[in-house]
């Protein structure tokens, strides 16, 4: 158990719709990550958010959007949803926001939510 | 339980064997480097990691060698189990514009260990 939460851990959906998955990091983590890892794209970053700030942005869609509260749990939004958007979503967290010297910078991922859309 | 991909390159080896998984990675200007094992049904979990400055780094069974020269990764996981059985990733850290990080993952190597 990485101490990372998510949920739900399963969730099916239609074509168009609205679903929201939530993380909790580690305790006192303050980075949280989110991942997407389908069949034909593998694993791929998303965003990163360090207390409650968006530091990094990777392949993330204008559909999907992501916020961290100040109690560090994170939500990651998906909207319009297509056949496309079915994959394992991940949150991993960390203490650091980055491989500082000195710091760990070993992000703990959570057990992921599936999520298909039909 | 959920299957990572379904064309991984799979490398499979007779149990108390040593095993080696390579990684090709993209972007000279990496500064860190990661390997994750991730089992069926499981999020990928931290083996080692390597910081661009080093070219070795050993840990309990396993070992990470880094070659800048040709940026390549390689993952040696000594007496190898049936436990170790699993999918294993390597990835590259980058920095962002916003002093954030990102990782880029490789496509995954599939260990199978014959019993």
């Amino acid at each position: 158990d990485s101490g990372v939460t998510q949920t739900p851990k399963h969730l099916i959906t239609a074509t168009g719709q609205r679903v929201t998955l939530r993380c909790s990091p580690r305790s006192g983590d303050l980075s949280v990550y989110w991942y997407q890892q389908s069949l034909d794209q593998g694993l791929q970053f998303l965003i990163q958010y360090y207390n409650g700030e968006e530091r990094a942005k990777g392949n993330i869609l204008e559909r999907f959007s992501a916020q961290q509260f100040p109690d560090l749990h994170s939500e990651l939004n998906l909207s319009s949803l297509e056949l496309g958007d079915s994959a394992l979503y991940f949150c991993a967290s960390s203490v650091a926001p980055a491989p500082l010297i000195g710091s760990s910078y070993e992000q703990y991922f959570g057990p992921g939510t599936r999520l298909t859309v039909t | 339980g959920e299957s990572v991909g379904l064309h991984l390159p799979t490398l499979s080896v007779q149990e108390g064997d040593n095993s080696i998984i390579n990684c090709a990675y993209s972007n000279s200007a990496s500064d860190y480097f990661i390997w994750y094992k991730q089992e069926s049904g499981k999020g990928p979990q931290f083996i080692i990691d390597i910081r661009s400055n080093m070219d070795k780094r050993q840990g309990q069974r396993v070992t990470v060698l880094l070659n800048k020269t040709v940026k390549h990764l390689s993952l040696q996981i000594a007496a190898t189990q049936p436990g170790d059985s699993a999918v294993y990733f390597c990835a590259e850290n980058r920095r962002g514009d916003n002093a954030g990080n990102m990782l880029t993952f490789g496509g995954g190597t599939r260990l199978m260990v014959k019993p």
